[in-house]
């Protein structure tokens, strides 16, 4: 049982240079997230999708594109990478708390560094 | 967006020690309470998820409590052990479905 699959688990760009961040779960559920974690910081929410054909932007979302491809895959993507988008970035998904807890699964992150 | 806060944010306690920390919240818009343990190299696993004001759940050597109308949380943990050394993280879901996140209380617990 996967859960979250994130790729790449790690990446190093230069300034300016683009790339998306791949997510699928095989939970089938709804809700999914992208957030991005900094020291000291905690877990910030970039954009999140709650339904298929649906995405909403979170707590920092500037900088960055989403893609609900489907209900499994949520991608990320940054057009034009900064060294301020160095970070930790973790993929979830949930059901929605009115039919379930509404816990988020997480992938096991992509570290990415930027020149 | 919310503002949720952890405190103590790290904290070094010996093995067999009990210890706690606090997880506060805004009240008002409050619909849900997370507490997840954050593993280093790891992915967070959820622990424990609260709706109701004066719940208590229990996993373990590990329980929390909640109390929405003061806007805070606690966990404890009874008889600390070194695997319990860990990143505990809050987050606090408000009616719009919205998850926020605390800075989180790093755990080391020695040996």
């Amino acid at each position: 049982n996967a859960g979250v699959t994130q790729t790449p688990k790690f990446q190093v760009l230069k300034t300016g240079q683009s790339m998306t961040l791949q997510c699928a779960q095989d939970m089938n559920h709804n809700s999914m997230y992208w957030y991005r974690q900094d020291p000291g910081m905690g877990l910030r929410l970039i954009y999140y999708s709650a339904s298929e054909g649906t995405t909403d932007k979170g707590e920092v979302p500037n900088g960055y594109n989403v893609s609900r491809l489907n209900k499994r895959e949520f991608s990320l993507r940054l057009e034009s990478a900064a060294p301020s988008q160095t970070s930790v970035y973790f993929c979830a998904s949930s059901e929605p708390l009115v039919t379930d807890t509404g816990e988020l699964f997480f992938g096991e992150g992509s570290r990415l560094t930027v020149l | 967006i919310l503002n949720v806060e952890q405190s103590p944010q790290s904290l070094h306690v010996q093995e067999g020690d009990s210890t706690n920390f606090t997880c506060s919240f805004p009240s008002s818009n409050f619909y849900a309470l997370h507490w997840y343990r954050w593993e280093t190299a790891k992915s967070p696993e959820a622990l424990f998820v609260m709706t109701l004001n004066g719940d208590e759940k229990k996993k373990g050597r590990i329980s929390a409590t909640l109390n929405t109308k003061e806007g805070y949380s606690y966990l404890y943990i009874k008889g600390s052990q070194p695997e319990d050394s860990a990143t505990y993280l809050c987050a606090s879901r408000d009616a719009g479905n919205m998850l926020t996140f605390g800075g989180g209380t790093r755990l080391m617990v020695k040996p």
